[in-house]
């Protein structure tokens, strides 16, 4: 079972450049999050979709951009790369409410 | 602004040993989930608790949801070197759509 999966697994940016996180996930979850976390450090909401075509911003979104336009998809985007966007970037689907979220395994986003 | 305060914040005990961390909020959940985190890989969902003092039991580890559902602890008695990870609390608000936000995560090391 694939899951949630997230592509690249890792990647290096120059500042100002742009670049897309893909996940997709085969659960046919509603929500599905993004999150970013620095080393050592719990996980902060960036954005957040209860269904295609829905999204809104979780704690830290600027800088950041999402869309939802299929059930599987949800890609996040960086317009202009800054160094303080250098984190682990991880998806999560699930339900909502009290139910289990499953993440990817991540993408690490080193911005220089 | 944190919503999710964890401590300890790191932990190094010996094995054998019993521990206690913390995930204390001012604000009020309407469920609360512990994760537990590999290096390199995604959080992976521990318990769920959703009723004021609930308290759930999984093999050596016994969570506890405060009565105001504002605070949780997760107990680990025994300690085994495979307890060794990044722990983190995950809250859910249900005013209208549930969007889990993360604690500042308790990283554990145990000592064969």
């Amino acid at each position: 079972n694939a899951g949630v999966t997230q592509t690249p697994k890792f990647r290096i940016l120059k500042i100002g450049q742009s670049m897309t996180l893909q996940c997709t996930q085969d659960m046919n979850h509603n929500y599905m999050y993004w999150y970013r976390q620095d080393p050592g450090m719990g996980l902060k909401l960036i954005y957040y979709s209860v269904g295609a075509g829905i999204t809104d911003k979780g704690e830290v979104p600027n800088g950041y951009n999402v869309s939802r336009s299929t059930t599987e998809d949800f890609p996040l985007r960086l317009e202009l790369a800054a160094p303080s966007q250098t984190s682990v970037y991880f998806c999560a689907g699930g339900e909502g409410g009290a139910t289990e979220a499953f993440f990817g395994q991540g993408t690490r986003l080193t911005v220089v | 602004t944190q919503l999710l305060e964890q401590s300890p914040q790191f932990l190094s005990i010996q094995e054998g040993e019993n521990l206690t961390v913390y995930c204390n909020s001012s604000s009020v959940f309407s469920s609360l989930q512990w994760y537990r985190q590999e290096p390199g890989e995604g959080p992976v969902l521990l318990v769920t608790v959703v009723t004021g003092g609930e308290v759930k039991k999984l093999k050596r580890l016994t969570f506890q949801f405060g009565d105001a559902r504002k605070d949780s602890s997760l107990h680990i008695t025994a300690a085994q070197p495979g307890d060794t990870g990044l722990y983190l609390c995950a809250g859910a608000h249900t005013s209208g759509t549930y969007k889990y936000i993360f604690g500042t995560g308790t990283r554990l090391k145990v000592l064969a």
